[in-house]
């Protein structure tokens, strides 16, 4: 069973520093990553979805995935207070979007 | 762009009620989720329904009923609430519920049974 652990647990950055998450996965063959933003007491807010090894930028958000290593990162740059929140990354393999599992977040702090 | 509205955000119950958690999108979207977010868990899925009238079980489903009413709406029912249960119930919804389909959340309702 597909098993998502992100790091660290928490994290605290100045603002404009940049921040880098960390997530792990145990299927190599899963091809489906993305990245969701929850700030405290919201719904989840999709920040960039990646489904080939390499890099993709949404805004000043960058996932990075690299299969062969079971990683997928997420890089944000000059980050703002307003990005403090807790980050949740969900893996899925292909085929069925249903099948996401997601691992238990980052809490992000920015300080200003 | 769209919504999802959840109702009620907030949810107080009794060990062993009933409770019943509703979710409306107006993306026109067919797939439909529940999700069970619990303080240091990733998200759990309950169920998800690819179309009205269709309902799959997730990872957490015992305990728990569904109902996709119509294409827009999907309704959560807790069958018998567990004493001092606390989590959010999240809501999304994708387009087909292909790979490759973003799932969209709604706020979330927060449960406390006492």
């Amino acid at each position: 069973q597909q098993k998502v652990q992100q790091s660290p647990e928490s994290l605290t950055v100045s603002e404009g520093a940049m921040a880098s998450l960390n997530c792990t996965f145990s299927d190599r063959s899963s091809d489906n990553f993305r990245w969701y933003r929850q700030h405290s007491g919201k719904g989840l807010e999709v920040l960039v979805s990646i489904f080939s090894d390499g890099e993709k930028e949404e805004g000043s958000f960058t996932a990075h995935l690299n299969r062969a290593s079971l990683h997928v990162f997420l890089h944000i740059r000059e980050p703002q207070p307003s990005d403090s929140a807790l980050y949740l990354c969900a893996v899925s393999p292909g085929g069925s979007n249903a099948k996401l599992t997601f691992g238990k977040g980052t809490k992000l702090s920015v300080k200003s | 762009g769209g919504i999802i509205t959840q109702t009620p955000k907030f949810l107080i119950g009794q060990e062993g009620q009933k409770l019943t958690l509703k979710c409306q999108q107006n993306f026109n979207h067919d797939t439909m989720y529940w999700y069970r977010q619990d303080s240091g868990k990733g998200l759990r899925l309950i169920y998800y329904s690819i179309t009205e009238n269709d309902l799959q079980k997730g990872d957490l489903s015992e305990g728990y009923d569904a109902s996709r009413e119509k294409k827009s709406s999907f309704s959560l029912t807790v069958t018998s609430a567990q004493k001092n249960e606390m989590a959010v119930f999240l809501c999304a919804s994708s387009i087909l519920g292909g790979d490759q389909d973003t799932q969209y959340f709604g706020p979330g309702t927060r449960l406390l049974v006492l």
